[in-house]
């Protein structure tokens, strides 16, 4: 089936530390995001790409990095940098003018 | 400078009624405009969209209403379920470009 794929579901992280959310999609979708959401809030914009080996920057881009070497995956790393790390993270990928579709989404808690 | 706003964080409607979500933007060059449902620990989910040369778009319970005048947009659902409470998500979008989210607002049905 298609569809997209973020891995893990829970992510543990101590301080001071990176890790790396992974995102993968074989729907064929030249775009995907990725997106922070904390309680009560709607969803922010961190990083996009729209093709390979390009991505820019979205409204909160400060402490993550992304990468896009292929059209399928597009990982997120959560930098030491990146004050506030402590939220749900979700990938969309998007074929078209229309609808994103969207994975399950990684909680992240730093401990 | 948030585009969409959703004013309301929350609605209580009761089985069977209508519900009605809102939203309003700011951007006039915006092409789609799209409803998302999510669920907790879930990934949004795509529900509706509708294009900026229209003004409803119907499918099953849930129509999407667009005022452009107004930069106003609804969507009804009726009647309402217990399942349909989930928070929902308004978005806007260029159709070559990223889309921007409303905060959501909260439906809760009462059976």
């Amino acid at each position: 089936d298609g569809g997209i794929t973020q891995s893990p579901k829970y992510l543990f992280r101590k301080e001071g530390q990176n890790v790396t959310l992974s995102c993968e999609q074989n729907l064929n979708h030249d775009a995907m995001y990725w997106y922070r959401q904390d309680p009560g809030q709607g969803l922010r914009l961190i990083y996009y790409s729209q093709i390979v080996n390009d991505f820019q920057k979205g409204d909160i881009a400060e402490g993550y990095s992304v990468s896009r070497e292929k059209k399928e995956s597009f990982p997120l790393t959560v930098t030491s940098a990146q004050k506030n790390p402590t939220a749900f993270y979700l990938c969309a990928s998007e074929g078209g003018p229309t609808e994103a579709f969207f994975g399950q989404g990684t909680r992240l808690t730093v401990v | 400078d948030q585009q969409v706003k959703q004013n309301s964080p929350s609605l209580s409607v009761q089985e069977g009624r209508i519900s009605i979500l809102n939203c309003d933007y700011t951007n006039s060059m915006f092409d789609y405009f799209l409803w998302y449902k999510k669920y907790p620990a879930e990934g949004p989910t795509f529900l509706i969209s509708i294009s900026s040369i229209k003004d409803k778009n119907e499918d099953g319970r849930f129509t999407v209403f667009l005022n452009k005048s107004a930069k106003h947009l609804s969507l009804h659902i009726v009647p309402s379920q217990p399942g349909d409470s989930a928070v929902y998500f308004c978005a806007a979008r260029r159709a070559a470009g990223k889309s921007t989210f409303g905060d959501g607002t909260t439906l809760t049905v009462k059976p």
